[in-house]
């Protein structure tokens, strides 16, 4: 069975800082990795995504992850956050040829100024 | 956003009676998904959706069921409310399986007195 591990379930970082946000699953088959974002009272977003290819996937707003196969890990990172990525980031797994996704617990990102 | 409305977006009931959540979507998406969000949980499947009368048990059923008998409509019924269900449910829709993120709605909070 699949399952998903995030690390840490509160990240408070301040202004301009890196962060790291971790995540490890489990999964017996090939799988797809997502990252997805949650702003206070809205549904989530998705953020970016892993299918295939080169293991390091970006998003338009500064985030990256990279796939690690050996160490089963999607971690998600920024060089600099902003007070508007203060939410809550949720990481994802699909077995290829799946129906579901299966979401880790969340870890929420609290940006200080 | 993707068309996905839910409604209500806020319901309280008591125990024990029957309570019935909707999800609509103008994409003509197959796939859609019922999830709910509990603090320390992430998000848990609770049904899912392959196709106009096509439904699956995700990994917490017990006590929902669901019906599809149009493409753009995805019920879940409670059909006895226990405090248990107290939570905030969404509903997700996918264009296809395997590399297809999800997109969801706003989320319904239910509460269960």
């Amino acid at each position: 069975a699949q399952s998903v591990t995030q690390l840490d379930s509160q990240v408070p970082v301040f202004e301009e800082a890196p962060v790291e946000l971790r995540c490890n699953y489990s999964s017996s088959v090939s799988v797809y990795l997502f990252w997805y974002v949650q702003y206070p009272n809205q549904g989530l977003q998705l953020l970016l995504k892993y299918l295939s290819g080169s293991t390091l996937v970006e998003s338009i707003n500064g985030f990256e992850a990279e796939f690690n196969k050996s160490q089963t890990s999607f971690h998600l990172r920024k060089p600099s956050v902003h007070i508007s990525d203060t939410a809550e980031y949720f990481c994802a797994v699909r077995n290829t040829g799946g129906f579901k996704t299966i979401f880790g617990a969340g870890t929420r990102l609290f940006v200080k100024a | 956003d993707a068309g996905i409305t839910q409604s209500p977006r806020h319901k309280v009931t008591e125990t024990g009676t029957p309570v019935t959540l909707r999800c609509h979507q103008t994409e003509n998406h197959r796939y859609m998904y019922w999830y709910r969000q509990d603090p320390g949980h992430g998000l848990r499947l609770i049904h899912y959706s392959y196709g106009v009368k096509d439904t699956d048990k995700g990994e917490v059923s017990d006590g929902y069921s669901v019906s599809r008998s149009k493409t753009e409509d995805f019920l879940l019924t409670l059909e006895s409310a226990t405090s248990s269900q107290t939570s905030v449910y969404f509903c997700a829709i996918s264009v296809a399986v395997d590399d297809s993120p999800l997109h969801f709605g706003n989320g319904t909070r239910l509460t269960v007195t």
